[in-house]
């Protein structure tokens, strides 16, 4: 059964550091990795998918690599603001099975002014 | 632009209660997912629908049951809520293919079980 660790769990910096969220898998037969958003108390919001064939996507100050073969996932945010403080959670959606991705616990971030 | 809607942001119900809670997507998608999380444990899949009719156990179905009827919209019911059940619950969606499609999500319904 796959599993996805993140790690920090939890990250506090100040407004304009670049970051570094890491997600790592256990099994690299996947089709696809989502990194998702979650701000408290609401849904998750989809930020970059990255296809098994990519090495990387990007979205602004977003960018977010992939080494299936080491199971690992990482998400760069450059410039960071205020409002990037929330949850940030990865999620591998397998080839085989049921093809439903499995979720990681999440870094939570806050960037404090 | 791909919308996911649950019908009530905050519920409070009283144990033993029949409690629905429903979700609605507008992109015509085949897959539908209801997930629960709880501080510590992430999320877990309750359960998860391919077309309608259909169902399928996620890793948590106990107290729980669902309906699709319609393509558009998922239901998950609890036949008689526990407290056990306050949890905060998301519903998704996505297109059918293994490949590729991304999940979208609701805005997650905060259930409380007095």
């Amino acid at each position: 059964k796959q599993e996805v660790t993140q790690i920090p769990a939890a990250l506090s910096v100040p407004e304009g550091e670049n970051l570094v969220l890491n997600c790592s898998f256990t099994d690299s037969a996947i089709y696809n990795l989502q990194w998702f958003r979650q701000d408290p108390g609401k849904g998750l919001t989809s930020l970059l998918l990255i296809q098994s064939s990519q090495r990387e996507q990007t979205s602004g100050r977003l960018n977010a690599s992939l080494d299936k073969s080491s199971g690992r996932s990482t998400l760069y945010i450059a410039a960071s603001q205020p409002g990037d403080s929330a949850t940030y959670l990865c999620a591998p959606k397998p080839k085989g099975g049921s093809y439903i991705p499995t979720f990681g616990r999440g870094t939570s971030l806050i960037v404090h002014p | 632009d791909v919308k996911v809607t649950q019908s009530s942001r905050y519920l409070v119900k009283r144990t033993g209660e029949k409690v629905f809670l429903e979700c609605v997507q507008d992109m015509d998608h085949e897959n539908m997912f209801w997930y629960r999380q709880d501080p510590g444990l992430g999320l877990r899949l309750i359960y998860f629908s391919y077309d309608v009719k259909m169902k399928e156990k996620g890793d948590i179905p106990e107290g729980y049951s669902v309906s699709r009827e319609k393509k558009e919209r998922f239901s998950l019911i609890l036949e008689s809520a526990s407290t056990n059940q306050t949890s905060m619950y998301l519903c998704a969606s996505s297109l059918t293919g293994p490949g590729g499609p991304p999940l979208h999500f609701g805005n997650g319904t905060r259930l409380t079980v007095t």
